[in-house]
């Protein structure tokens, strides 16, 4: 079972619905992500979040807005989203972000299993 | 800035045989190195990572990872495949932007 939880775990949205998801871990760490899988790709980052403060944006579309209410969650705010928006969105947490760690290797990502999403 | 590169989108072994999965990194610096396996519709499991500890790394599942600088390689073996190892494969590194990024991914098939 994986330490970081995320809900829902399946989610179809038409394109003008709102919906949120939710990530949520207890491990005390500092460093939250969001990454966006599409079919056979590699993850790749969206957001980055270090001690509640939004770290890394990387040139996201305005229609995902993430937040971190606090240590413990971080949701990803959905509006207007597009079909090809469809994918499986991962969230993950870090001990800190890795050029505060000062070592190689202790920073691992904790993933969790995903929200699948498909825009109709 | 670092980078991955994997140099197999698939690889297909019979069952009980060995597995060798590539990864060659691109550094400047101490790189920070992670293998990582996604089974279906399942997120991220960390497999093992790079400390400068030691060029051999144990992880779990049996699987092993040596650190070569002189090859800029980083790759992923096992000495006996089995049918759960069948899933893909993601070699990572930590790129000047704090975040970690993935390879390509390495499909491995087990063959029974």
């Amino acid at each position: 079972d994986t330490e970081v939880t995320q809900t829902p775990k399946h989610l179809v949205m038409g394109m003008t619905n709102k919906k949120s998801l939710k990530c949520e871990q207890h491990m005390g760490h500092r460093a939250m992500y969001w990454y966006k899988q599409k079919a056979k790709k590699p993850p790749e980052l969206m957001f980055v979040y270090s001690y509640e403060k939004l770290s890394i944006n990387e040139s996201v579309p305005s229609r995902f807005s993430p937040e971190c209410p606090n240590s413990s969650l971080l949701n990803l705010h959905l509006h207007a989203l597009q079909p090809e928006d469809s994918a499986l969105y991962l969230c993950a947490s870090s001990q800190d972000l890795w050029d505060r760690v000062h070592m190689e290797g202790n920073s691992p990502l904790h993933f969790g299993n995903g929200t699948r999403l498909t825009v109709t | 800035a670092q980078s991955v590169t994997q140099l197999d989108s698939h690889v297909s072994v019979s069952e009980g045989t060995p597995v060798l999965l590539r990864c060659n990194y691109s550094s400047s610096y101490s790189p920070s190195l992670f293998w990582y396996v996604q089974h279906p519709n399942k997120g991220l499991q960390l497999l093992l990572k790079y400390t400068s500890a030691a060029t051999l790394v144990k992880g779990i599942n049996g699987f092993e990872a040596e650190f070569k600088k002189s090859e800029t390689s980083f790759h992923l073996t096992k000495p006996s495949a089995h049918m759960s190892d069948a899933a893909e494969y993601f070699c990572a590194s930590y790129t000047g932007r704090r975040a970690l990024t993935f390879g390509s991914g390495t499909r491995l098939q087990v063959q029974p």
